[in-house]
């Protein structure tokens, strides 16, 4: 198993600003996503965070908008630029484990957009 | 476009009270279905894989299996601890095309 540790586990932000995510997993992993739950609802994935190279961003989700990097094989960020209220939401970093659908995930990160 | 649907959205059991949560999908050949379990304030946290429809994992108190439309989460004479909401993401491939359900709310009352 892995362990994620992600920070800020929440954060109260002004509207215009932005935020940047830290996801720390204590093993080397192949594969690290980026989730966003918005209140009472389920996972939605936003990106792939791909070592070395760019993102791979799912549907409505822009690289302008939620910049990723991955620098090595156990640490990634994700950035919410310019937020909105909209962007109000929990944010999850997790990792590939033995199997494709058998994810672990940090403790998110709850974000507050004013 | 795959789809998944859990019910009820919220269940409410009393200790020892055994039930069912369901899971149903729709997904362009599935390559295997997740359940996870998600406390109030911390990420998902993975519970089983199933493969193919007829497949039963145990794990405790909970016991999941899958048709080729459904599955369903058991519990067998819950406990308190045993609150969380349930996820369950059937997958057509890669874990990029894991779809997650809304999930069910579940309370054990002592």
């Amino acid at each position: 198993s892995a362990v994620i540790s992600q920070k800020p586990s929440r954060d109260i932000c002004q509207r215009g600003t932005s935020l940047t995510i830290q996801c720390q997993v204590d093993s080397q992993v192949t594969m690290m996503f980026w989730y966003r739950q918005q209140p009472g609802q389920s996972l939605t994935l936003i990106a792939t965070a791909n070592q070395g190279s760019e993102a791979t961003y799912e549907s409505g989700f822009v690289i302008d908008k939620f910049p990723i990097s991955r620098p090595n094989l156990t640490f990634s960020t994700l950035t919410v630029s310019n937020m909105s209220p909209e962007d109000s939401s929990i944010y999850l970093c997790s990792a590939s484990g033995r199997g494709a659908g058998e994810l672990f995930f940090g403790e998110g990160s709850r974000l507050t957009v004013l | 476009e795959d789809q998944v649907t859990q019910s009820p959205e919220a269940l409410r059991l009393q200790e020892g009270e055994s039930s069912s949560l369901n899971c149903s999908y729709t997904v362009s050949g599935l390559r295997g279905l997740f359940w996870y379990r998600q406390d109030p304030g911390k990420g998902p946290e993975f519970l089983f894989t199933l493969y193919s429809a007829g497949e039963e994992k145990e794990k405790e108190r909970l016991k999941a299996t899958l048709t080729k439309k459904e599955s369903f989460l058991h519990i067998t004479a819950p406990k308190p601890e045993d609150s969380a909401t349930y996820l369950c993401a059937p997958s057509s491939g890669s874990a990029r095309q894991l779809t997650f359900g809304s999930g069910t709310q579940l309370t054990v009352l002592p």
